[in-house]
């Protein structure tokens, strides 16, 4: 079975320049979620959908963070402008049940 | 809002039994307790999900006592490979409220040989 795939690994751009990030869940995973998770903490909810409908999106900074689940299957995170403290690896997981997550590798972006 | 509770890190030997307790006195009727484990440059992975009393597979077994407000992560015999970040996580299991799935800061374990 193919795991999470998530692209590109690495990015590493200006601040105030966009970013994108892709994610490809478990086939058949009607739950995606995004985490942010900054060197030394544990993984922080930004927002979790349920096939294409968001559930839980209480920890995105709606200002400059938006994320979509066209068709309930592949997902992109976007950041527009990018800040210093954005930088960050950047998870994607899916799960066809709440709780079971499975991760994908991440990215790792670098904000200059 | 059930946060836990966690020690920052453990070191142990290779061959012991490690035991990481979490606690999360806020602990909700329908929540479950899962811990996850993550090695440097990796998402986390899955251990093992428990909601009272013992759970215990192949990897691990998780002891919860009646009340609910602690969990403890029983990990036999480990080896060098066992050396990660252990994260307790709170929350339903088909949950859909807003702010259920946190994790903590996490134990990061040592095992040394």
């Amino acid at each position: 079975e193919a795991g999470v795939a998530q692209s590109p690994r690495y990015k590493i751009i200006e601040k105030r320049q966009s970013v994108a990030f892709w994610c490809n869940p478990i086939s058949g995973h009607a739950t995606l979620y995004w985490y942010q998770q900054i060197l030394g903490q544990g993984p922080k909810l930004l927002i979790q959908f349920q096939n294409n409908g968001v559930v839980d999106d209480s920890q995105l900074p709606k200002d400059r963070f938006s994320a979509e689940r066209l068709k309930g299957v592949d997902s992109t995170l976007k950041i527009q402008p990018a800040k210093l403290e954005d930088s960050a690896v950047y998870l994607c997981a899916s799960s066809d049940r709440d709780n079971e997550q499975f991760f994908g590798p991440g990215t790792r972006l670098t904000v200059l | 809002l059930a946060k836990t509770t966690q020690p920052i890190s453990m070191d142990s030997y290779e061959g012991q039994e490690v035991n990481i307790t979490c606690s999360h006195n806020n602990i909700a009727t329908n929540d479950y307790i899962t811990w996850y484990q993550q090695f440097p440059s990796q998402g986390p992975r899955f251990i093992i999900q428990g909601y009272k009393t013992k759970v215990t597979n192949e990897v691990a077994s998780l002891f919860i006592p009646a009340d609910r407000k602690s969990s403890t992560l029983s990990l036999p015999r480990v080896s060098l490979s066992d050396t990660a970040v252990y994260y307790c996580l709170v929350g339903p299991t088909y949950g859909g409220s807003q702010g259920n799935l946190i994790f903590g800061k996490g134990t990061k374990l040592s095992v040394k040989p």
